[in-house]
């Protein structure tokens, strides 16, 4: 069965730069939500989207800003990277809102 | 490569009674493995991990879990329900590496425990 998936798995930034996360949820599922989990911590609510909407934000920065597209992929970007955002970047998806969450493999970020 | 593989995608209790949610992994490397809590609308919680140390894992609210390495397997258990427990719970498995992050995460599909009174 398909699965949630996410681009790139790796990623390593400098201070101050760009970066772009995506993820494409499973088919025929209209719902995304983005964690970020540091070292040792337990995964932090970002963000969600149901059907290319805004539905829910937990912790996310000022600096990020994530949105969902019509084919129901989600990107997350993030500008002026912080030592601090070094971490595990996963998304899930769901059919329906709230529903059951599908976690994709995650993407580490890295930044020197 | 690793997997991981919850058994049951939901699961029916009595409050007061054990509360068993299966999990089996395969993986190429020296796991570790963690149970995740998810109340409705909530984030995800750590509820107890396993990494290489002692078997028999006790975690918060008093669940644990036991590594088996012959069987693949680190099933959640508690002796006595709560209507509290009831929520998603995740099983996932990581490679153990030296820094102690998570080069590769995989979670389970989710088990939804239901506790009836």
């Amino acid at each position: 069965a398909a699965g949630v998936i996410q681009s790139p798995r790796h990623l390593i930034k400098e201070k101050r730069e760009t970066a772009t996360l995506k993820c494409y949820p499973i088919p025929r599922h209209d719902t995304v939500y983005w964690y970020q989990q540091g070292p040792g911590q337990d995964p932090q609510f970002l963000i969600s989207f149901y059907e290319k909407m805004q539905s829910d934000k937990g912790s996310i920065p000022d600096r990020f800003s994530a949105q969902q597209f019509s084919d129901y992929h989600s990107e997350l970007n993030m500008s002026s990277l912080e030592l601090g955002d070094s971490a595990l970047y996963f998304c899930a998806s769901s059919e329906g809102h709230p529903k059951k969450q599908y976690f994709g493999p995650g993407t580490r970020l890295t930044v020197t | 490569a690793q997997s991981v593989t919850q058994l049951d995608s939901h699961v029916s209790v009595s409050e007061g009674t054990p509360v068993l949610l299966r999990c089996n992994y395969s993986s190429s490397y020296s796991p570790s493995l963690f149970w995740y809590v998810q109340h409705p609308n909530k984030g995800l919680q750590l509820l107890l991990k396993y990494t290489s140390a002692a078997t028999l894992v006790k975690g918060i609210n008093g669940f644990e879990a036991e590594f088996k390495k012959s069987e693949t397997s680190f099933h959640l258990t508690k002796p006595s329900a709560h209507m509290s427990d009831a929520a998603e719970y995740f099983c996932v498995v990581s490679p153990t590496n030296e820094s102690g992050g998570y080069q590769k995460v995989t979670f389970g599909t989710g088990t939804k425990l239901q506790v009836i009174p």
